[in-house]
């Protein structure tokens, strides 16, 4: 199993343009989650998806999209970055079924809006 | 969540056993302790939860006192590769808010040879 895979690894935006971060696991988990870590700070929630099909709001949602395209799946979209939106971002994936939401996450796409 | 406090550092030889401390002194009854870990660079990785037992795994052990208000986690025999920062979180999960993680500052285990 290759666990959470996210791409790309690297970006570098100029302020104003769009991207997708991609996400994908093959675990078979309901419950997909997007976190953004900055230097010196703990992971914030961004956007999280419960089950296919649906999605809310984390901590830190403005200037975020995100779509559950099917159970493997959870992209994150920028719109319009913005320098504050500079940070690492990681997926992560966990069976709620289970009742104990341990969560896996990727490796992290380092983002960098000039 | 309740809040969860750790030391910022910790040194260990290699080979020893290395012991983080986590208070949670205002837990509630229905919140499991968790921690992950953070090797640098990388994504954090789940290591271990526990509610009220003891609780042992292939990468460590959880120690959670009888009265709930603190926890050790150990790696029995630290190598180089758990240098990492350590995250001790409690959470709610059946029936509650179970989505959001919180990571605090956590505890930097630097192990060295």
């Amino acid at each position: 199993n290759a666990g959470v895979t996210q791409t790309p690894k690297f970006q570098v935006l100029k302020t104003g343009q769009s991207m997708t971060l991609q996400c994908a696991q093959d675990m078979n988990h309901n419950s997909m989650y997007w976190y953004r870590q900055d230097p010196g700070m703990g992971l914030r929630l961004i956007y999280y998806s419960a089950s296919e099909g649906t999605t809310d709001k984390g901590e830190v949602p403005n200037g975020y999209n995100v779509s559950r395209l099917n159970k493997r799946e959870f992209s994150l979209r920028l719109e319009s970055a913005a320098p504050s939106q500079t940070s690492v971002y990681f997926c992560a994936s966990s069976d709620t079924g289970t009742g104990y939401n341990e969560q896996f996450f990727g490796p992290g796409t380092r983002l960098t809006v000039l | 969540d309740a809040k969860t406090t750790q030391p910022t550092s910790m040194d260990c030889a290699e080979g020893r056993a290395a012991n983080l401390p986590c208070n949670h002194s205002t837990i509630s009854g229905n919140e499991y302790v968790y921690w992950y870990r953070q090797i640098h660079s990388q994504g954090p990785q789940y290591i271990i939860h526990g509610l009220k037992n003891n609780e042992t795994n292939e990468m460590a052990s959880l120690i959670i006192t009888e009265d709930r208000k603190s926890s050790t986690l150990i790696l029995p025999h630290a190598t180089l590769r758990d240098t990492a920062v350590y995250y001790c979180i409690a959470k709610i999960v059946r029936g509650g808010s179970n989505y959001k993680l919180t990571f605090g500052k956590g505890t930097l285990l630097t192990v060295n040879p």
